[in-house]
């Protein structure tokens, strides 16, 4: 069974920084693109960032472009968000994705239950 | 503001077919493959359509997709009451070097 499992959220004051983990279990995690959405309160789905198995492509959000940093550790099948400099709009849930492939298109397919951070002092 | 356009709710009753539009553009729908996402109330998001009109395995063949150009549609028919959620259309946008969500539609069944 597939599972993605998020960690890390909590409370931090404006400007402080927070690293968000998600454990990947069912699946050859290392063979997987993977990517970071959000959803704040209330609100609709934004993708933040993307990592390809090799980690050779890596692509983010303009939102938080400079800020965010993502990052795997394959043998321990672990993705990673570093975030600094948090703001307040950064607040809501974060969601760890899975990205599958089909030909040349790569889109998320599988979601972990998503870790909450919010932003405030 | 989202790249892609949705209308923000639609509705019908039990039993019916309803359609969800998603709008954008040459960088966007039109060159890669669309996505539907199923989001219930408090729920994670679940995959119901990729590349436009596949259904992942175990979805009910009561959901469609399909695209023309620079706008796609998710079709529900035998609109049931469990169909109650929020749905977003996604792909990735050439231009922006990122994927992109439409805003959501919410689906209400009378």
């Amino acid at each position: 069974e597939v599972q993605l499992v998020e960690s890390g959220g909590g409370l931090v004051q404006p400007g402080g920084s927070l690293r968000l983990s998600c454990a990947a279990s069912g699946f050859t995690f290392e063979t997987y693109s993977m990517n970071w959405v959000r959803q704040a309160p209330g609100k609709g789905l934004e993708w933040i960032s993307y990592i390809s198995s090799s980690k050779v492509s890596i692509y983010y959000a303009d939102s938080v472009k400079g800020r965010f940093t993502i990052s795997r550790d394959n043998p321990k099948n672990s993705l990673f968000l570093h975030m600094n400099s948090l703001r307040v709009e950064d607040t809501a849930l974060y969601y760890c994705v899975r990205a599958e492939w089909f030909y040349d298109t790569s889109y998320p397919d599988f979601w972990g239950q998503g870790t909450l951070v919010t932003v405030s002092s | 503001q989202s790249v892609l356009t949705q209308p923000p709710s639609v509705s019908e009753a039990p039993h019916q077919r309803v359609t969800i539009s998603c709008s954008g553009s040459s960088s966007n729908i039109e060159n890669n493959g669309v996505n539907w996402y199923q989001q219930l109330p408090g729920k994670a998001p679940k995959l119901l359509i990729y590349y436009d009109d596949l259904r992942p395995s175990g979805v009910s063949d009561r959901f469609s997709g399909s695209k023309s150009g620079t706008s796609a549609s998710l079709a529900i028919s035998g609109l049931q009451s469990e169909d109650e959620a929020d749905y977003y259309c996604a792909t990735w946008d050439d231009k922006l070097s990122g994927f992109v969500f439409g805003p959501g539609t919410t689906v209400t069944v009378l």
